[in-house]
């Protein structure tokens, strides 16, 4: 089946400083790309979609400029989040939709990246 | 807009009973209607989905789900429980819609437990 990487794992970082995870679509080509945020014992919330060559779409009350999103290719999708605070520590899982073939326009998710900010 | 119950926050079964844990939804269109599994800090991991035909879906690890259109419910089932099945589960709802890809709507999950 279809599988996405995440990268880092688990990243702990100082407030004040940016964190760059990476998500990638190890075997087809995403065409969209989503990243969620999941905090303890809640359900994934939307933050934003990617379409590779383009501008993130992201959902109300996500700020663009603290979590910024690159597509770069049809495999890579990055998630920087700027200038990190401890209200950011969360755990963030992207997901990849498949552009063509079988599993056209399923989503396959990543393993997640657990982000603490101290 | 779409929308995804779970109306349980967690699920208790014996180890070998059976299990159901409930979702209903909500959405303009046809639905396509998926469950996941999430083990402690792990990402999702797909069980099954319905998109069209028979009504009662296969998936992974023994599980299976029947879609109730007059109900708009989408309950999860397994025959006999197992310790290892103990797990957040989420119920995801997509409008099938027209014009493009519709976003996926995640119910809130329910932890079940399954008690050896």
């Amino acid at each position: 089946g279809a599988v996405v990487s995440q990268h880092p794992s688990r990243v702990i970082c100082k407030s004040g400083t940016s964190v760059k995870i990476e998500c990638r679509s190890l075997d087809f080509q995403a065409t969209t790309m989503f990243w969620y945020r999941q905090f303890p014992k809640q359900s994934l919330m939307l933050m934003a979609t990617s379409n590779e060559g383009s501008k993130a779409t992201y959902e109300q009350g996500v700020e663009k400029d603290k979590f910024l999103i690159n597509h770069a290719s049809l495999t890579l999708s990055t998630l920087t989040v700027t200038s990190a605070h401890p209200e950011d520590s969360s755990f963030y899982i992207c997901s990849a939709r498949v552009g063509s073939g079988r599993a056209y326009n399923e989503q396959f998710f990543g393993p997640g990246t657990r982000l603490t900010v101290l | 807009a779409q929308s995804v119950a779970q109306p349980e926050d967690q699920v208790n079964v014996a180890e070998g009973n059976p299990l159901t844990v409930k979702c209903t939804y909500s959405v303009s269109g046809n639905p396509y209607l998926f469950w996941y599994v999430q083990y402690p800090n792990r990402g999702l991991q797909f069980l099954l989905k319905y998109i069209t035909g028979d009504n009662l879906v296969k998936g992974s690890y023994g599980f299976e789900a029947e879609f109730n259109k007059s109900q708009t419910s989408f309950h999860l089932k397994k025959p006999s429980a197992l310790v290892s099945d103990s797990a957040l589960y989420f119920c995801a709802v997509r409008d099938s819609g027209s014009g493009g890809y519709q976003k996926v709507t995640f119910g809130t999950g329910t932890k079940l437990q399954v008690i050896p």
